[in-house]
């Protein structure tokens, strides 16, 4: 099995611009999470997706944050008119359902933005 | 208040010596899952040990073991017999039975192991 993927590693983008990010899940995973991480923090939780459903959004996802899973596999996260602090680590996270508690989520390398 | 508390920011050890990181956290369900994951420089966060709240014994993987205390809600990680490659920020984190996916995250431990 391959990892958790995400494109691009890294991102730089002056303020006011969109950016989009991609992951892809380990194949056969049909949750897929985004977490947002910024310096000196852990991650925070932003949005989760069984199959192609989007079934939680985070406070901190406001209205300038999209997130899509057309097809129940890959996933983007879209930021309009990105502000210096949107600047962060961006981590998608995939697992297989049922489990429970010990369900465990596989982390991708994140996409880093930085908002000049 | 805070879900996790980690409140060791930096730690050193002595490569081939054993090191606790701390970890404390808040629920009020019965049910819930304590994680610690593994951040290095790349930016991946790797998934260590699992701890459930109904599990009776400590878990361990290899040289990573859970010292669970329910009464105090710890979690600390033991990581036995340190390597270099052990240097990285660690993260304790938690899944409670209300919303089984949604994690809460730590802010994290450096812990730098010197050769």
């Amino acid at each position: 099995d391959t990892g958790v993927s995400q494109d691009p590693r890294h991102k730089i983008t002056k303020r006011g611009q969109n950016v989009t990010f991609r992951c892809d899940p380990i194949s056969e995973h049909n949750r897929l999470y985004w977490y947002r991480q910024t310096l000196g923090q852990g991650p925070e939780f932003l949005t989760y997706f069984q199959n192609e459903a989007q079934l939680e959004k985070s406070r901190l996802l406001s209205d300038r944050f999209s997130a899509e899973r057309p097809k129940g596999s890959f996933s983007t996260l879209e930021i309009q008119r990105t502000e210096q602090g949107d600047s962060a680590m961006y981590l998608c996270a995939s697992s297989i359902p049922g489990q429970g508690a010990k369900n465990i989520q596989y982390f991708g390398a994140g996409t880093r933005l930085s908002v000049l | 208040a805070q879900k996790i508390t980690q409140t060791q920011p930096g730690m050193f050890v002595q490569e081939k010596e054993a090191v606790t990181l701390d970890c404390t956290y808040d629920t009020s369900d019965q049910s819930y899952g304590l994680f610690w994951y593994k951040q290095p420089s790349s930016g991946e966060m790797i998934f260590l040990i699992y701890q459930g709240s109904y599990d009776e014994q400590n878990a361990t993987e290899g040289r990573y073991s859970l010292n669970f205390q329910k009464a105090r809600k710890s979690a600390n990680l033991v990581i036995s017999a340190s390597q270099l490659g052990d240097s990285a920020m660690y993260f304790c984190a938690m899944r409670e039975e209300g919303n089984f996916n949604k994690f809460y995250f730590g802010s994290g431990t450096k812990l730098n192991v010197k050769p």
